[in-house]
């Protein structure tokens, strides 16, 4: 199956940049997703199609896909974002369709 | 606004089976443009994709968890629900339902999700 890696942490100061990124086998011919989960609660969506926003997400966060990397930007980091970061894609090399996500990456808003 | 909520029992037996059902509110769950799935989180770690089903009962499941998994759907009540089988302690997780995205190919995503439940399996 396919694997997505993701670094288990990224910290980073207050109204800085934070880049997180997301490892696999030619992930650039994929659509990424991207969730945020604060502790205690559901993943949100944050980014899809590798760099759309939903409604209501801030424009600080984007998201680019390229290669064998797959990246979510945060700009002007704020404490608020401090949480778990899950990147998601579809699994084409399977018989039948299967959805994968990377482990994790804990922000640290230092 | 749609939204999503998951009951079932908080705790179960090894080789028992868990059940959970995932009610949807605020919308129809017979909808064209979603699919509805279950995403598992084990305490402590990432986030597993267990299976998703159409209105119509078209369902897809993770491979690694097929032989045990059901997911079925209630189109008069808004529900579906999640079956899984001979569970052992290594199935003990929060529960999600959420909605599945249907976009191009099977490029989609989970763009709505229940608070969550926590299953634990213990004797």
């Amino acid at each position: 199956s396919y694997v997505l890696t993701q670094p288990p942490s990224v910290s980073v100061a207050p109204g800085k940049t934070a880049r997180i990124t997301c490892g696999g086998n030619n992930i650039g011919s994929k659509s990424v997703h991207w969730y945020q989960q604060k502790p205690g609660q559901a993943p949100v969506l944050v980014i899809y199609y590798d760099s759309d926003r939903p409604s209501g997400i801030p424009e600080r966060f984007s998201g680019s896909n390229s290669g064998n990397t797959a990246t979510l930007t945060i700009s002007r980091v704020e404490a608020g974002d401090e949480a778990d970061y899950y990147c998601q894609v579809w699994d084409s090399s399977s018989d039948h369709p299967n959805w994968v996500f990377g482990g994790g990456t804990k922000l640290t808003v230092l | 606004q749609l939204q999503l909520q998951e009951s079932g029992p908080g705790l179960v037996k090894p080789s028992e089976t868990l059940s959970l059902t995932c009610t949807v509110s605020g919308g129809s769950i017979s909808s064209s443009s979603y699919y509805w799935g279950w995403i598992r989180q084990p305490p402590g770690k990432g986030l597993e994709w267990i299976g998703s089903i159409y209105y119509s009962g078209s369902t897809y499941y993770n491979p690694s968890l097929k032989s045990r998994v059901t997911i079925s759907v209630d189109t008069s009540k808004n529900q579906f629900s999640l079956k899984l089988s001979s569970v052992t302690a290594a199935d003990t997780a929060v529960y999600y339902c959420a909605r599945h995205n249907v976009g191009i190919q099977y490029h989609w995503y989970f763009d709505l999700w229940g608070r969550g439940t926590l299953v634990t399996v213990s004797s």
